[in-house]
């Protein structure tokens, strides 16, 4: 089946320690994008990509990092430098235009 | 940073009222503007991409209008329903396939 898909659902980790979640599509998309959901508020994009081997920062990259060395993954990085990671994490997908984003099923990170 | 904005925040309604909300956004290098619906425990699925000034939208008892010019959109569900409930998201792309959302419409219908 053609999807995006994040894993895992739920992750915990160690303060100070940095944590790499997952983001893969097959549905051939040049654009992805990571988005942070906290309570109460929107989605806030953290970083995005429109291309293989390139990408952008979103409004609050500040403590994340990504990568994209191949189309079909977009994997994001949670540093120590991220002051508050606790959050559920949304990656999507897109054709490059006017055409509507595809989502995976969102990872719940928890920092203790 | 863009600013995209939704109201209102939340919207409780008895099942078969009619309701809209709106989307707000900086018009300079707009390039579309989507309508998201998120269900609890699943993913945001899109509703509607819109790009031209007086665009005019529809899926079943769900439309869309567009205002490029001032920079709003509207969504409207007519007799709505308990399975309407969702979160509400529009998103504006803008000129460097940077997709901006907005903080939603959480929106319960009442039986």
């Amino acid at each position: 089946d053609g999807g995006i898909t994040q894993s895992p659902k739920y992750l915990f980790r160690k303060e100070g320690q940095n944590v790499t979640l997952s983001c893969e599509q097959n549905l051939n998309h040049d654009a992805m994008y990571w988005y942070r959901q906290d309570p109460g508020q929107g989605l806030r994009l953290i970083y995005y990509s429109q291309i293989v081997n390139d990408f952008q920062k979103g409004d609050i990259a500040e403590g994340y990092s990504v990568s994209r060395e191949k189309k079909e993954s977009f994997p994001l990085t949670v540093t120590s430098a991220q002051k508050n990671p606790t959050a559920f994490y949304l990656c999507a997908s897109s054709p490059r235009g006017n055409t509507e984003a595809f989502f995976g099923q969102g990872t719940r990170l928890t920092v203790v | 940073i863009l600013n995209v904005e939704q109201s209102p925040q939340s919207l409780h309604v008895q099942e078969g009222d009619s309701t809209n909300f709106t989307c707000s956004f900086p018009s300079s290098n707009f390039y579309a503007l989507h309508w998201y619906r998120w269900e609890t425990a699943k993913s945001p699925e899109a509703l509607f991409v819109m790009t031209l000034n007086g665009d005019e939208k529809k899926k079943g008892r769900i439309s869309a209008t567009l205002n490029t010019k001032e920079g709003y959109s509207y969504l409207y569900i007519k007799g709505s329903q308990p399975e309407d409930s969702a979160t509400y998201l529009c998103a504006c792309r803008y000129n460097t396939d940077k997709l901006i959302f907005g903080t939603g419409t959480r929106l319960q219908v009442f039986p």
